[in-house]
């Protein structure tokens, strides 16, 4: 069973569209949760720390459901340069940073 | 702003041959790692170090992979005798102190290995 499961996409939607992405993890003692964007060919780097109660950065709004072991990242209002890969990540305390596969978005003018 | 700087940025090396990959780590940092990623796969661990010891490592690290701090700023992965798998993009990764469970490691551009 894997650990961290995506949806690979790709999703390809115009700009200015809501684009969701979802993950599911195994290990229920997992603790924390983030998601990461790649660029293609380029280093993973945090867009934000998912909080058990859902936070907001701007366009983007992570949610986190325990019981369900399931996160969420909802974009708004797509930008061009949010044409990346999204890697959703979950760390047991203790021990390091486990990476899904990645959604693939491609927003396009 | 301080960034995790990788030397190289891509090795071309023969099957069997030994490759040593170097990090310069943040330099306030104290956990250090190395993750691979196979072209068109996702980002796996391989080690993590601390204190100067591995704190953890995955069933990808096995014995022909080391670790070493030598000097106090370089990070180096080291590779024995490579195969033909082991053709991946590896990311070194730094972070700080604070909390534990802070999920913000900042990596390296990565160095691309190609085993031939």
């Amino acid at each position: 069973r894997k650990e961290v499961e995506q949806d690979p996409g790709p999703f390809n939607v115009p700009e200015g569209a809501t684009v969701a992405f979802n993950c599911t993890y195994s290990n229920s003692a997992s603790q924390s949760f983030f998601w990461y964007r790649q660029d293609c060919r380029k280093e993973p780097k945090l867009l934000m720390s998912v909080y058990s109660s859902g936070n907001e950065d701007g366009r983007f709004t992570a949610q986190l459901n325990r019981a369900s072991q399931y996160i969420s990242l909802l974009i708004r209002d797509s930008k061009l340069s949010d044409s990346a890969t999204y890697l959703c990540v979950v760390k047991v305390a203790g021990t390091a940073l486990i990476f899904g596969k990645g959604t693939t978005l491609s927003v396009s003018s | 702003e301080p960034e995790v700087t990788q030397t190289p940025s891509h090795q071309v090396t023969q099957m069997g041959q030994e490759v040593i990959l170097r990090c310069v780590p943040i330099s306030n940092h104290l956990y250090f790692y190395w993750y691979r990623q196979i072209l068109g796969q996702k980002v796996e661990f391989l080690v993590s170090f601390y204190n100067n010891e591995i704190s953890e490592k995955s069933e990808i690290f096995d014995d022909q992979f080391s670790v070493e701090r030598p000097d106090g700023s370089n990070f180096t992965l080291k590779i024995r005798s490579t195969k033909l798998e082991d053709s991946a993009m590896y990311f070194c990764a730094s972070r700080g102190p604070g909390r534990f469970n802070t999920g913000e490691l900042f990596f390296g551009e990565g160095s691309r290995l190609t085993v031939l």
